[in-house]
């Protein structure tokens, strides 16, 4: 499969503490995004990078890419509990997404 | 801008039927769109490549005979799940991507449960 892989699977946290999220990938990639999924809808983009970017902020999320190890991270800082979701990254390399297993982020108030 | 809508968001159906889900790119046209399935707490997996005005592209082990993709313009794919088994109650999600645009925009998914 070349589904990549993410950890840790599963994520608590307390809120205002920082989450970190890590996604590794398999094959040579165009960018990789990063997604939102709260529980049974769709899915929000929160970020992309590209391959020869090796790290992106926006807003609480920063996210950093290491092409030669084939791995990203997502961190979130300073979490709320309206947080919690399960995060995906998404790896481009020619037209369609490869996306990862997932981390399911829980944000404790 | 980018929004992706997909109808219903949920059905339940009767095994041996068949089920439509629609995917609308509401105030941009797709060329192309994507559509995945997604089991319980498992990530997405892309079924298929749908094309405007040709054949969807299928991905390996997905049967192009069972799940029928039209893509009959440039706002609007269609998934229909053929003679629906309960094995085929997933959740359906559809993607379309802007033309210049490195992001896909999902639609909110719809949730099949085959009886």
């Amino acid at each position: 499969s070349q589904q990549g892989e993410e950890d840790p699977q599963a994520l608590s946290i307390q809120e205002g503490e920082n989450a970190t999220m890590n996604c590794s990938y398999k094959t040579s990639i165009n960018n990789l995004q990063w997604y939102r999924q709260n529980s049974g809808r769709g899915l929000v983009h929160l970020i992309l990078i590209r391959s020869n970017e090796r790290e992106k902020h926006s807003g609480r999320l920063r996210v950093t890419l290491d092409t030669s190890k084939k791995s990203s991270s997502l961190l979130i800082t300073a979490s709320r509990a309206a947080d919690t979701a399960s995060y995906f990254c998404a790896t481009t390399g020619t037209y369609k997404y490869i996306f990862g297993t997932g981390t399911r982020l829980k944000v404790l108030a | 801008g980018a929004v992706v809508s997909q109808h219903p968001s949920r059905v339940i159906c009767k095994s041996g039927t068949s089920v439509k889900i629609e995917c609308r790119s509401l105030d941009f046209q797709a060329t192309t769109m994507f559509w995945y399935r997604q089991f319980p707490k498992q990530s997405l997996m892309l079924m298929a490549t749908s094309n405007e005005g040709s054949k969807a592209t299928y991905e390996q082990g997905v049967e192009k005979d069972k799940f029928l993709i039209n893509h009959a313009s440039l706002t609007l794919s269609t998934l229909t799940v053929t003679s629906a088994h309960p094995e085929d109650s997933s959740f359906y999600i559809c993607s379309a991507g802007r033309l210049a645009e490195e992001t896909q925009y999902f639609g909110p998914g719809t949730r099949l449960l085959v009886l």
